[in-house]
């Protein structure tokens, strides 16, 4: 079955740092790739998203690559802000083999401190 | 605004008793579904739906029953609450097909506390 792993968190850092969150996926097919991020008390909005390999995701200074050699979706911000502070969950759905359901990872608490 | 709306946004309930979380979409999105988010465990499938009359249950579906009568709602029934339904519950929505590739747009969620 279809699985994605997150590193865990959470993720403390200074303002202006730079941002990494490693993701990879099991998926049998070609899977489409998100990020989401949900705010505090917030629900979950799409930050970015891939639907072939290489393709690039951006949105908000965030980035994403989406890499089958390594099977990885690994997102990265160069300058990170306060309002960036967050919990970013990968995702997977593989419409390729019909399969519309949404597989996340277990989500990254990450902290931003002025 | 288009979107997900849910209600209620917050609930309590006694153990046994019952009720239903309502979700509704004006994007005229195919698919829905319903998720529950637990520290440390991300979200998980309850029950999703594919189209009006067409339901399928998800990883934890135990406890919970879904029906969808139109593309616009999806209501999730709690049979009989317990405390291990304590959660935070999140619908959400899609378009058909290879928009499904194009990521769900969630609700703001409901937070379920079983006493």
């Amino acid at each position: 079955g279809n699985s994605v792993t997150q590193m865990e968190g959470p993720v403390t850092l200074s303002e202006e740092a730079f941002l990494t969150i490693n993701c990879t996926y099991t998926a049998t097919g070609y899977p489409s790739l998100f990020w989401y991020v949900q705010y505090p008390g917030e629900g979950l909005q799409l930050l970015l998203k891939a639907t072939k390999a290489d393709d690039k995701g951006s949105n908000k200074g965030f980035e994403a690559t989406y890499r089958k050699e390594t099977t990885s979706f690994h997102l990265e911000k160069g300058s990170v802000q306060v309002s960036d502070s967050a919990v970013y969950f990968c995702a997977l759905s593989e419409p390729s083999l019909n399969d519309y359901k949404l597989s996340f990872g277990a989500g990254t608490t990450v902290t931003v401190r002025a | 605004n288009a979107g997900v709306t849910q209600t209620p946004k917050f609930q309590v309930l006694k153990t046994g008793q019952s009720m239903t979380l309502q979700c509704a979409q004006d994007m005229n999105h195919e698919y829905m579904s319903w998720y529950r988010q637990d520290p440390g465990m991300g979200l998980r499938l309850i029950h999703y739906s594919v189209g009006a009359g067409i339901t399928d249950q998800g990883e934890v579906p135990n406890g919970y029953n879904v029906s969808r009568s139109t593309t616009e709602d999806f209501p999730l029934r709690l049979l009989s609450a317990a405390p291990s339904q304590t959660s935070v519950y999140f619908c959400a929505s899609s378009p058909a097909g290879t928009g499904v590739g194009y990521g769900y747009t969630f609700g703001s969620g409901t937070r379920l506390t079983v006493v």
